[in-house]
């Protein structure tokens, strides 16, 4: 089955300072990429997601890389606030089911 | 989200006693999962379930038991509960062919 993995477990930033959290996937049949963010105490909630026939996607201060031939993809935030302080999960899906695999997920800390 | 909800949203109770948690969704989505989240292992699939009748494994099942009569409730039971399901407990649901999942409130147990 599919493998999901997170790094890092926790990141700790500044405000206004960017982060990046990457995940690697083992099922080359995956094609489809989304990222959760759990605030403290909440459900997972769906911030970001790409497909396996694009390389980049936006969406305002949050954007997503997928790399295919190396399977993985990244989450990239500019100018953290204190707000997106969160856990953030990566997952991959092939489609099948409806099923996702996560990774661990990692902890960003934004300090202000 | 009200479409997907829990209950009970906290539950107490010992060891060796069965325990069902319910999940409710109003969206009349196919696709219905359990997860549960301890830390440092992210979300791990208890069962899925297709439609109506219609229930499968996922990564984590050894102790747990569902049903699915009617397309919108997904209980999850705990037969002989032990400490190690200690945990929190979420529902989710998808859309047919579509793999965001909308994750319910969930459930905090604690098995004593």
């Amino acid at each position: 089955g599919e493998n999901v993995e997170q790094h890092p477990s926790t990141l700790s930033v500044q405000e206004g300072d960017s982060a990046v959290i990457k995940c690697t996937y083992s099922d080359s049949a995956s094609n489809y990429f989304p990222w959760y963010k759990q605030e403290l105490g909440k459900r997972p909630q769906l911030i970001i997601d790409i497909r396996s026939n694009v390389g980049e996607k936006k969406d305002q201060r949050i954007a997503v890389t997928l790399n295919k031939t190396a399977k993985h993809f990244s989450l990239h935030i500019t100018e953290t606030q204190p707000e997106d302080s969160a856990v953030y999960f990566c997952a991959a899906s092939n489609g099948n089911a409806g099923k996702s695999t996560f990774g661990d997920g990692t902890t960003l800390t934004v300090k202000p | 989200d009200a479409g997907i909800t829990q209950s009970p949203r906290y539950k107490i109770t010992e060891t060796g006693r069965q325990v069902t948690l319910m999940c409710h969704q109003t969206w009349s989505h196919s696709y219905m999962f359990w997860y549960r989240q301890d830390l440092g292992h992210g979300l791990r699939l208890i069962y899925y379930s297709a439609a109506a009748d219609i229930t499968d494994k996922g990564e984590v099942p050894d102790g747990y038991v569902v049903s699915r009569s009617k397309t919108e409730n997904f209980p999850l039971t705990l037969e002989s509960a032990t400490r190690s399901q200690t945990s929190v407990y979420f529902c989710a649901s998808t859309l047919a062919g579509g793999p965001e999942q909308y994750f319910g409130p969930g459930t905090r147990l604690t098995v004593t």
